[in-house]
């Protein structure tokens, strides 16, 4: 069975200055992708970023990117010049890679940007 | 244009009443889910749906029941409900080409009395 860890359960950060999200993972799976989603206080779910695992290349968007370690089953998010908006849950979930399958949830860090 | 919708997103009742959360999904997906946050807010998989067909039931009491009459739609009904129940239900939905994307619904927040 596979698991996700995240091990801050909140964090905090000024606004525009960099925080990371830690994640780890245990899996046998070789092929399977890894995500991070954003909760804002609205609840709705928001896609922020996915790697898959075949890809050494760590994903990138705007201004939020990963570090992707496959040998140490690490996946943390970076997010750069930190906005209020960013304010949220972000939860780290791991999905086998057959395809539609479900996705297994860490249990979330909560983030808090400070003006 | 709302592209996984839930109805309703707020549900308060009486413990031991039978209820029912509709889901929608607008984007030709194939494969739907259901999950469930509780009140810590971690998120657990229910139930999927593949092309209507049912291929996950995690350790979900029986008193919830899926039902999906087209690939669009995935309803959850829960009998009998307790206190136990209060939680966020997601809808979800995939396509295997989607880049393995989920999209979900607002969520459907159950409040057991």
């Amino acid at each position: 069975a596979q698991t996700v860890t995240q091990s801050q359960p909140e964090m905090s950060v000024q606004e525009a200055e960099t925080v990371t999200l830690s994640c780890t993972y245990d899996t046998s799976e070789s092929n399977y992708y890894l995500f991070w989603y954003k909760q804002p206080p609205s609840r709705q779910m928001i896609l922020v970023i996915r790697q898959e695992a075949y890809k050494q290349q760590n994903a990138t968007e705007n201004r939020f990117s990963v570090n992707f370690q496959k040998a140490a089953k690490s996946f943390s998010l970076k997010i750069s010049d930190s906005q209020l908006g960013d304010t949220a849950m972000y939860f780290c979930a791991f999905m086998i890679g057959s395809g539609n399958t479900p996705l297994v949830f860490g249990k979330g860090t909560r983030l808090s940007v400070i003006a | 244009d709302t592209a996984v919708s839930q109805t309703p997103k707020y549900l308060v009742t009486q413990m031991g009443n039978d209820k029912s959360i509709k889901c929608e999904q607008n984007l030709g997906h194939d494969t739907m889910y259901w999950y469930k946050q509780d009140s810590k807010k971690f998120l657990k998989i229910m139930f999927s749906y593949n092309n209507k067909e049912l291929i996950i039931n995690e350790t979900v009491p029986n008193r919830f029941s899926p039902k999906s009459p087209d690939k669009a739609h995935l309803n959850l009904h829960i009998n009998s409900l307790e206190l136990g129940d209060s939680a966020v239900y997601f809808c979800a939905s995939s396509y295997l080409t989607s880049r393995n994307e989920q999209f979900f619904g607002p969520g459907t927040r159950l409040t057991v009395l």
